[in-house]
This record gives C-alpha cells, structure tokens and sequence, in this order.
C-alpha cells in the first residue's frame, strides 16, 4: 500500500542551526512529490514539486532533495519565522495523492 | 491570479444540524479536493472531484457528501453533526485529472456545539 511517513515528527532547532526534515515513500508509480508549509490554524502553503530521482529545487533557506526511496527538505541558516509545519505528499500514477503526518519545526531566537 | 477560496471562514453549527461549507478552484483548475484536519491531527482525505465527478472518496461515513458544480466550484455537507466533526475543512485544487500539484485554501473552521 501506498504511504508516506516524515520524520522526525518534532524539531527544534536554535536560530542559525541548520538542519535536515526527512520524507520516506513508498507508491505505486511516483509522478511527483510535494512539500508544503502550514501555519497553525491556516490551510497548506506550496512550496516544491519534485518529479525524479535527482531533482533538486530551491526556494530561500530551503532546498528539496529527492531519491528514490525518500526526499530531504534541507533548512539552512533558519531563522524563527521558519517555525511551522512542513508536510510532504506524493502523486502516484493512479492520480491518488498520500500525504505525510509532518515535522512540526520550532526555531528558537 | 487568484487563489482558492473558501467560505465561510468559521462556522459554529449545534449538534445534530447541518453544515455547508463552500469552495472554489483556482482559474483553470478542475480538480477539487476536500480534506479535514482535526486539532493537532494530519489531513485526512474526504472527497474528490474532477469535471463534476466523485473520482474517490475517503473513509468517511456518509452523511459527509458533497457535489461539483459546472464552473468546477464544490461544496461540501456534513448532516447529523456530531461534537468530533470539529475540525479545519480543507479545500484543494488541482490541473484537469488531478495530475499535478494541489494549491489549498485557507480553510473552514467549523465548530460543533
């Protein structure tokens, strides 16, 4: 069966500190793979779409990595308005999507 | 462009009622996903529809349904509320086919009583 599981599922992190949010997948035929930013209280905030193994893509202080067994959301430098949930989801070739319970991220200053 | 939309932002509904919650796609998109997201929870998927079709459809009983209409905006009811339907309703959309990345709105806060 199709899932997908993120971890860890908390992380803190100190102002500056740079760190790593992981996305494990498993899926019938992947067409893409997704990460988003939620605040609390607010719907998802689309951030990247991946569609191979290898692709790379950047926005600010993030940058998604993808393999094909899983997928990196890289944070560098993070500062504490960084602090939200990042959820990641994957599209497999039935047109289904699966989303990840998310890595609450907290920055401290 | 335009973002989804979602209405109301809030809602307060008593127990055993029903509720209506609306949604519509970004200019293009008809492909419109529901997903509920209880305190603290993940997003559990509802409902799918794409040109006015129920493509899949979540583990859900019921009394929660919903229906798209020919300008590809959806709307979602939920009859017979019960306490535990509190929740942040989400609505998606998406490209034609449901084949690429979903764009969401900002949500519906509905609170049973």
């Amino acid at each position: 069966e199709d899932q997908v599981t993120q971890s860890p599922e908390a992380l803190r992190l100190q102002e500056g500190e740079s760190s790593s949010l992981n996305c494990s997948y498993t899926v019938s035929g992947l067409r893409g793979l997704f990460w988003y930013r939620q605040d609390p209280g607010k719907g998802p905030e689309f951030l990247f779409t991946l569609y191979s193994a290898g692709e790379e893509k950047e926005k600010e202080r993030l940058k998604a990595t993808l393999t094909k067994k899983e997928s990196f959301l890289h944070i560098t430098a993070p500062k504490p308005e960084d602090s939200a949930t990042y959820l990641c989801a994957v599209l497999n070739n039935f047109n289904k999507f699966y989303f990840g319970s998310g890595t609450k991220l907290n920055v401290k200053p | 462009e335009a973002g989804v939309t979602q209405s109301p932002t809030h809602l307060n509904k008593p127990r055993g009622q029903q509720a209506t919650l609306r949604c519509s796609p970004i200019s293009g998109h008809t492909s419109v996903y529901w997903y509920q997201q209880a305190l603290g929870l993940g997003l559990q998927f509802l409902l799918w529809y794409d040109e006015g079709e129920e493509r899949n459809r979540g583990n859900f009983p019921p009394r929660f349904s919903g229906r798209q209409f020919p300008n590809y905006s959806s709307e979602l009811n939920v009859n017979a509320l019960e306490l535990e339907d509190s929740a942040l309703y989400l609505c998606a959309s998406s490209s034609p086919g449901g084949r690429d990345t979903q764009y969401f709105g900002p949500g519906t806060r509905l609170t049973v009583l």
